[in-house]
């Protein structure tokens, strides 16, 4: 069964403060590992794609790396707003009769906060 | 790009009514539309997968007699609640995604969520 694990569950940190999310997979067949970031009452919003082990994406103050095994997102200098829920979710391919289907597996997700 | 956009953000009604909640994708074309249910500090319930043009596939202990999803077209996705019920009111979300191959997966795209209140 696809396991996808998130720690830690919370993170405090002080402005300025880098630090690392990480992302931990058991699945047969990683077709894509995707990070987004949920606001409170909000959907997540998409942030990064990564296919294959050693691949990294960087947007502003966030990079994604991607091994075998794990996904770290780090995060340099966060500020305040930075403060959300980040969820990591691997894709893989189910083969069924009718060909298959590509499958999700989210996180529970790593409460970010930044504080002043 | 790949913009979702859900209607309504928030829908409080009384106990017995049927609740719709729209999912559109604004600017590209959807093969595949997802229904999750949030319940507070939890992560994201997958309820439903439902391709363009056939039935919705749902997941283990959803009822879909109660959660009635309509894909009618690329871009338009429907969930209806049925006869809801005040154990029916939480955080529903969708999202949607462009084809899927076999090589890499794409990424879902999520709209805003619609938070179901039943009084």
């Amino acid at each position: 069964e696809d396991q996808v694990t998130q720690s830690p569950e919370a993170l405090r940190l002080q402005e300025g403060e880098s630090s690392s999310l990480n992302c931990s997979y058991t699945v047969s067949g990683l077709r894509g590992l995707f990070w987004y970031r949920q606001d409170p009452g909000k959907g997540p919003e998409f942030l990064f794609t990564l296919y294959s082990a050693g691949e990294e994406k960087e947007k502003e103050r966030l990079k994604a790396t991607l091994t075998k095994k794990e996904s770290f997102l780090h995060i340099t200098a966060p500020k305040p707003e930075d403060s959300a829920t980040y969820l990591c979710a691997v894709g893989t391919w189910e083969s069924s009769v009718s060909g298959g289907y590509q499958k999700v597996t989210f996180g529970t997700g790593t409460k970010l906060q930044v504080i002043p | 790009g790949a913009v979702v956009s859900q209607h309504p953000s928030r829908v409080i009604c009384k106990s017995g009514t049927s609740v719709k909640i729209e999912c559109r994708s604004l600017d590209f074309q959807a093969t595949t539309m997802f229904w999750y249910r949030q319940f507070p500090k939890q992560s994201l319930m997958l309820m439903a997968t439902s391709n363009e043009g056939s039935k919705a596939t749902y997941e283990q202990g959803v009822e879909k007699d109660k959660f009635l999803i309509n894909h009618a077209s690329l871009t338009l996705s429907t969930l209806t609640v049925t006869s809801a019920h005040p154990e029916d009111s939480s955080f529903y979300i969708c999202s949607a995604r462009r084809g899927q191959g076999n090589r890499e997966s794409q990424p879902q795209h999520f709209g805003d969520g619609t938070r179901l209140s039943i009084l």
